[in-house]
């Protein structure tokens, strides 16, 4: 059975740092494209970063480039998002996503992590 | 960047009745679209991908249809366990995915 189990979330100031973790299990976690999906609350769906099985490629949302970094541990089976400069428009439920079908679908998330951005 | 439109914003039915709800591209996605499930407080499921390929352990009362702009969800017949919100998703321009605004499906 895929597990995603996210870690890492919290109450952090404008400005400040946070780092994100997603441990995965189930799967052959380095076969495959890693994501992080936010969703603010009350609010729909936002595709924030992707990394792809090997960490070749990278992408970011316009959103958060420059200020989010997104990593992989293959020998670990985790997914990373350092997540610096923080604004309150990032305050959101940060899910991870594997892709199985396809690198740019979700096909598995994982219950997400809390993350407000307030003084 | 490509616009999802979902409509209607909420839709009122009762179980067993059948659910259709639109979801149209600001341009061209070809058949790169996916539905997503979400029910208050967990994670989104993936129903559908490629506009009409049901994902694995997804029930054969949800079925996608459509490309190019215009695709459609459909549910046959509305059980209590259907009732959430769904989103669709292109992957056209990847990595530049983007999700519509969402469909509320609620119980009439």
């Amino acid at each position: 059975e895929v597990q995603l189990v996210e870690s890492g979330g919290g109450l952090v100031k404008p400005g400040g740092s946070l780092r994100l973790s997603c441990a995965a299990s189930g799967f052959t976690f380095s076969s495959y494209s890693m994501n992080w999906v936010r969703q603010a609350p009350g609010k729909g769906l936002e595709w924030v970063s992707s990394i792809s099985s090997s960490s070749s490629y990278i992408y970011y949302a316009d959103s958060v480039k420059g200020r989010f970094t997104i990593s992989r541990d293959n020998a670990k089976n985790s997914l990373y998002l350092q997540m610096n400069s923080l604004r309150a428009e990032d305050t959101a439920v940060y899910y991870c996503a594997s892709s199985h079908i396809a690198a740019e679908y979700f096909d598995y998330w994982g219950q997400g992590t809390l993350v407000t951005v307030s003084s | 960047e490509i616009v999802l439109t979902q409509s209607p914003a909420t839709l009122s039915l009762s179980p067993g009745e059948r659910a259709t709800l639109s979801c149209r591209a600001s341009q061209s996605v070809s058949s790169y679209l996916a539905w997503y499930q979400q029910k208050p407080g967990q994670a989104p499921r993936l129903l559908i991908y490629d506009a009409s390929n049901r994902a694995t352990g997804i029930p054969a009362r949800f079925s996608g249809s459509g490309s190019g702009t215009d695709f459609t969800l459909t549910i046959s017949s509305l059980e209590p366990e259907d009732f959430a919100v769904y989103y669709c998703q292109q992957r056209s321009n990847w990595p530049l995915a983007t999700f519509g605004g969402g469909t509320k499906v609620e119980i009439k």
